[in-house]
């Protein structure tokens, strides 16, 4: 079983529509949730921290269910510059603090 | 942008050869991380780098080496490539010895071996 595993995709949605992303991770012992945006053939760019309590950055909202180890990541009004990849990112704490990336969801926002 | 630089950008190597990548960390950072990223697949975490000591390891064996120098910048390090080291290498910047967990990633290096 992957460490984090994320919805196949790819996701082909119209602009304006919502969407939504889901990532469970296997490590109960995992302190720090991101999600991570990676246009093709560039580097992944943090978007978000993912918190407990739950989190939103204008149209993005992210949450956290520790207790299901589950994460999501919601897209509201999706813009055409929205289409990339989307990495749920897991790091297990410890001294390196490494992340752990899941597979990616691939978004294609059309016009 | 991040503040952080890969260098070179791409690269081509035959299978046996040795390659060197090299990062420059974001102004401030003291940690340098390594990742592998294979095409259709997220980065893998091959080492990290702090304070110029290695802090941590991932799958990878020992062929994969590196360095961090004084003023943070680091080196990866691949000895005898095979077709499978194909891939984006990326470093990420980031602060270590505090609370945050958040990395900042470089362009990447693209290594083709043939």
């Amino acid at each position: 079983r992957k460490e984090v595993e994320q919805d196949p995709g790819p996701f082909n949605v119209p602009e304006g529509a919502t969407v939504a992303f889901n990532c469970t991770y296997s490590n109960s012992a995992s302190q720090s949730f991101f999600w991570y945006r990676q246009d093709c053939r560039k580097e992944p760019k943090l978007l978000m921290s993912v918190y407990s309590s739950g989190n939103e950055d204008g149209r993005f909202t992210a949450q956290l269910n520790r207790a299901s180890q589950y994460i999501s990541l919601l897209i509201r009004d999706s813009k055409l510059s929205d289409s990339a990849t989307y990495l749920c990112v897991v790091n297990a704490g410890g001294s390196a603090r490494q992340l752990t990336f899941g597979s990616g969801t691939q978004l294609t926002v059309l016009p | 942008e991040t503040g952080v630089t890969q260098s070179p950008t791409h690269l081509i190597k035959t299978r046996g050869q040795q390659v060197t990548l090299r990062c420059s960390s974001q102004s401030g950072h003291n940690t340098v991380s390594w990742y592998q990223q294979a095409l259709g697949q997220g980065p893998q975490f091959i080492f990290q780098y702090y304070r110029e000591e290695e802090n941590g390891r991932g799958n990878f064996p020992p062929r994969f080496s590196g360095l961090q120098f004084p003023n943070y910048s680091s080196e990866l390090n691949v000895n005898a490539l095979e077709l499978d080291d194909s891939a984006l290498y990326l470093c990420a910047s980031s602060l270590g010895g505090t609370s945050s967990y958040e990395q900042y990633f470089g362009p990447g290096t693209r290594l083709t071996v043939t």
